[in-house]
C-alpha cells in the first residue's frame, strides 16, 4: 500500500512555463486534494475534488487548473507559472468529505522553484 | 468566520520533560478539530481529531490533546518528549461543512537532548 505518491518530488520552472504535478492514491478514496505550503502561512487549499468527475476552487485557485482522471489520479496543472508560485505542493485524499470528519492523507510533496 | 490560531511559531523543549503546543479555534456550533504533525521533508501525518465526547483525546506516539470549550483551546500534550518528536505541527478545523480543512500556520518543536 503506497498510500499517496506525487510526482516529481523537485522542479525548477522559469517563469511561463507549464508543468503539470501528479497524484495518485491506492486507498480508494473519494476526495482529494491540492493544498500548497509556504512558510509561516500554514497549507491553504488550491482545488479538490469530492467525488470523481467533479473539482471545486479552494482558497487560493487562481493560476492553476486541476483534472480528477480517474477515482484515483488527480492532477494540478500550471500553465504560466510565475515566482508567486513557488511552494511545496501536497496532494491528499480522504474516503469522502463529510463536514471534515474524515482524516486527509498526504503524498510527500512537490518542491517547486519559478525563477 | 471559523478560524484557527497557533499563537506560538515555536515551542523549545528538553527531552524528557513534558511539551504543549497551543492552538486555539473560533466556530459557530460544536467545533472538529484535528492535529497533524509534518516531519522534515515530509507530507503531513495525522495524529489525532476531536469530534465529540470525551475533553481529552490520545492519538498516535503517545500525544494527546485536551479540548476546552470554554477557552476554545485544544492544546496538544505530551506527558515526555523525545528527540523525535522535533517536527512542524499544525492544528486544523474544517471550513464549515464543506469539509475542506483550515490549517494553523504551523508551531515548529525543537526537543533538545
Amino acid at each position: 500500500n503506497a498510500g499517496v505518491t506525487q510526482t516529481p518530488k523537485f522542479q525548477v520552472l522559469k517563469t511561463g512555463q507549464s508543468m503539470t504535478l501528479q497524484c495518485a492514491q491506492d486507498m480508494n478514496h473519494n476526495s482529494m486534494y491540492w493544498y500548497r505550503q509556504d512558510p509561516g502561512m500554514g497549507l491553504r487549499l488550491i482545488y479538490y475534488s469530492a467525488s470523481e468527475g467533479t473539482t471545486d476552487k479552494g482558497e487560493v485557485p487562481n493560476g492553476y487548473n486541476v483534472s480528477r482522471l480517474n477515482k484515483r489520479e488527480f492532477s494540478l496543472r500550471l500553465e504560466s507559472a510565475a515566482p508567486s508560485q513557488t511552494s511545496v505542493y501536497f496532494c491528499a485524499s480522504s474516503e469522502y468529505r463529510r463536514g471534515g470528519l474524515d482524516t486527509q492523507y498526504f503524498g510527500p510533496g512537490t518542491r517547486l522553484t519559478v525563477l | 468566520a471559523q478560524s484557527v490560531a497557533q499563537p506560538e511559531d515555536q515551542v523549545n523543549v528538553a527531552e524528557g520533560n513534558p511539551l504543549t503546543v497551543k492552538c486555539t479555534y473560533s466556530v459557530s456550533g460544536n467545533p472538529y478539530l484535528f492535529w497533524y504533525v509534518q516531519y522534515p521533508n515530509r507530507g503531513l501525518q495525522f495524529l489525532l481529531k476531536y469530534i465529540t465526547g470525551d475533553n481529552l483525546v490520545k492519538g498516535s506516539y503517545g500525544f494527546e490533546a485536551e479540548f476546552n470549550k470554554s477557552q476554545t483551546s485544544f492544546h496538544l500534550k505530551k506527558p515526555s518528549a523525545l528527540v523525535s518528536d522535533s517536527a512542524l505541527y499544525f492544528c486544523a478545523l474544517p471550513r464549515g461543512s464543506q469539509g475542506n480543512l483550515i490549517f494553523g500556520k504551523g508551531t515548529k518543536l525543537s526537543v533538545k537532548p
